[in-house]
């Protein structure tokens, strides 16, 4: 079965200062890797996706993350953060063996301080 | 033109009623799907159709009914609402192998 763990519950980060949210997935063959973010009171936005191919895949809103196989991660960064990325992060796997059926993560959710 | 739209947005409700929150997608997907999103936030699939067709069906209560009358449509059907059904409910749609999924604003479900 496939799964998500996101370690890091919550983060607090300084403006202009760099994020990084990790991501650690479950499952036998090569997965499908996507980043969602959830602001209050919204539905979920994609950031970015990983299927094959280059395993640096650049997303919206200038994050970026990083597929690594031998590790069964897939972390999330951003070089500066500004304060409108408070917000609520999801890594989320799927599968072509699982109907492509996304399982999130618990979430992370990410503070900005001025 | 809102891609993935849901009504309503909030249903505060008395247990034991039944509602239903209705879903549309103008992105000429051919998969549907409903989420539901508890009070920590976790996100657990119900189910979704592709092209009409139920094609996952996780471990959900009879009372939830999910109804596609077209590819572009996915309603959600409860029967006798519980305290424990209080959530907020997505809907998402995605082309099958094509990327990730489009989601809805939600509809915030509160049964009282």
């Amino acid at each position: 079965a496939q799964s998500v763990t996101q370690p890091d519950i919550h983060i607090t980060v300084s403006e202009g200062a760099s994020l990084e949210l990790r991501c650690n997935y479950s499952y036998g063959a090569t997965p499908y890797l996507f980043w969602y973010v959830q602001s209050p009171g919204q539905g979920l936005q994609l950031l970015l996706k990983y299927f094959s191919g280059d395993t640096l895949v650049q997303g919206i809103k200038g994050f970026e993350a990083e597929f690594k196989r031998s590790q069964s991660s897939f972390n999330l960064r951003k070089p500066s953060v500004h304060w409108s990325d408070a917000a609520e992060y999801f890594c989320a796997v799927g599968s072509v063996s699982n109907d492509y059926k996304l399982s999130f993560g618990a979430g992370t959710t990410v503070t900005v301080r001025a | 033109d809102t891609a993935v739209s849901q009504t309503p947005k909030y249903l505060v409700t008395q247990m034991g009623n039944d509602k239903s929150i209705k879903c549309e997608q103008n992105l000429g997907h051919d998969t549907m799907y409903w989420y539901k999103q508890d009070s920590k936030k976790f996100l657990k699939i119900m189910f979704s159709y592709n092209n009409k067709e139920l094609i996952i069906n996780e471990t959900v209560p009879n009372r939830f009914s999910p109804k596609s009358p077209d590819k572009a449509h996915l309603n959600l059907h409860i029967n006798s609402l519980e305290l424990g059904d209080s959530a907020v409910y997505f809907c998402a749609s995605s082309q099958r192998g094509g990327g990730g999924y489009t989601f809805g604003s939600g509809t915030r479900l509160t049964v009282v």
